[in-house]
């Protein structure tokens, strides 16, 4: 049974350029959440994904921006990257309507300099 | 104030000792609770979960929530040089934010020999 696969496992990129980060959730579920979890902080909550929509944001600006594909992969881009968004990108699946786990992958470490 | 507070430890634990950790939160409607696990540069998985008042086993894991208090509590047993991680408490509202879990900054245990 497959977990949550995400990719690339780390990456560098430089300030103003945009990143794309890849997700596939655990066999059987249909929802996929993201999640940025700086050094030293928990995970903070940037958007979930259900039948292809956005279905929840959390506080984050419109460079932060996602997709859902048929499959349930999701995809998570970050526009004009700035120093501060360093951190350890997190892609969590789940079942619609359950409130229950949340099953992480191991994250995309993203060092922006 | 945070949504979420945890102390953030380190919490030092003699082998074979009780490491208690505490978690309050600040969303009186939050419906359901979460203890995570989290080793150095990896990712978070879950623990425990608890839904209502009171006490839920699980081995040597112990989870205590007090809804009127706000605060949710683990307790582990017997610890083990093993345990030794950051223990992350998260809380979902549920209802219309049933996806959005909000994460505290994560509790450090050390477990000595």
């Amino acid at each position: 049974d497959a977990g949550v696969t995400q990719s690339p496992t780390h990456l560098i990129k430089t300030r103003g350029q945009q990143v794309t980060l890849r997700c596939s959730p655990k066999s059987g579920h249909d929802t996929v959440s993201w999640y940025q979890q700086a050094l030293g902080q928990g995970p903070q909550f940037i958007f979930q994904y259900y039948e292809e929509e956005e279905r929840q944001r959390g506080n984050f600006p419109d460079r932060f921006s996602g997709h859902q594909f048929p499959n349930y992969s999701s995809e998570l881009n970050v526009n004009a990257l700035l120093l501060g968004d360093s951190a350890l990108y997190l892609c969590a699946s789940s079942l619609n309507g359950e409130t229950g786990e949340l099953f992480f992958g191991e994250g995309s470490r993203l060092t922006v300099l | 104030q945070k949504e979420v507070e945890q102390n953030s430890g380190p919490l030092s634990v003699p082998e074979g000792a009780i490491a208690s950790l505490n978690c309050t939160y600040s969303d009186r409607v939050s419906q359901s609770f979460f203890w995570y696990r989290q080793y150095s540069g990896k990712s978070p998985e879950l623990i425990m979960s608890i839904y209502s008042n009171g006490d839920k086993e699980d081995g040597r894991f112990t989870a205590q929530l007090n809804k009127a208090s706000q605060y949710v509590s683990l307790l582990i047993r017997d610890s083990q040089p093993s345990d030794s991680a950051t223990y992350l408490c998260a809380v979902n509202r549920g209802a219309d934010s049933w996806g959005k879990f909000q994460f505290g900054a994560g509790t450090q245990v050390v477990v000595t020999p």
